[in-house]
């Protein structure tokens, strides 16, 4: 059974750079049918897509977000990376990792998620 | 960006009773990659529908989703207590966006 965990920093002071990382078990990072992406959901808010990121490193973030972002991908450790740069309160949030199968199409929905983790940002 | 509107934002319904949620789009949708997540508390997203009305492994049929273009509808046909929960639409195309929520609640 395929699993996905959150890992990292639950408090992070503001100006500073969130670092989270998502370990996959019970399945190969590597796999060419998946994506691999990061979306995060503000207290008692909706969800908003973050990126994602492919085992061969090419990745796509969202627009809103591009220039503080950074995904990354370690197969070795069957792990993908998130860092986001310069938070602000409005950073806090819940982060998932998330896969998405493209067997089923190459743009497809997210079908496993990480039980996720609250990063908060503050002083 | 794709605007994801989502109506109503509670729905107050009974057990056993039908639930319908909108999803309208800013713009079409192409080939149907629209989602459907159900998220209960402290739980993340739980994949129910997509390519609009496909049912996701291990979704009951009670679960159904319809439409096309812009409007998009899912469907509880009769509603048991684990489905009183926050459901969420999706586009999932190019850069992907989530509708706002619509909570349905116990009436």
């Amino acid at each position: 059974q395929l699993q996905l965990q959150e890992s990292g920093p639950g408090l992070v002071k503001p100006s500073e750079t969130l670092s989270l990382t998502c370990t996959v078990s019970g399945g190969s990072i590597s796999s060419s049918s998946y994506y691999w992406g990061w979306i995060r959901q503000p207290p008692g808010k909706g969800l908003e897509w973050i990126g994602t990121i492919y085992y061969s490193g090419s990745t796509y973030h969202n627009p809103s977000l591009k220039s503080r972002v950074t995904i990354s991908v370690d197969t070795s450790k069957n792990q993908f990376s998130l860092k986001l740069s310069s938070v602000t309160a409005a950073d806090t949030a819940v982060y998932y990792c998330a896969r998405r199968d493209i067997l089923t199409g190459y743009y497809s929905p997210f079908d496993y998620w990480g039980q996720g983790t609250l990063v908060t940002v503050s002083s | 960006e794709i605007v994801l509107t989502q109506s109503p934002g509670t729905l107050s319904l009974s057990p056993g009773e039908r639930a319908t949620l909108s999803c309208r789009a800013s713009q079409s949708l192409s080939s149907s990659y629209l989602a459907w997540y159900q998220q209960k508390p402290g739980q993340a997203p739980r994949l129910l529908i997509y390519g609009a009305s496909s049912r996701a492994t291990g979704i009951p049929d009670r679960f159904s989703g319809s439409g096309s273009g812009t409007d998009f509808t899912l469907t509880i046909s009769r509603l048991e207590p684990e489905d009183f929960a926050v459901y969420y639409c999706q586009q999932y195309g190019s850069s992907p966006t989530f509708g706002q929520g619509t909570k349905v609640e116990i009436k």
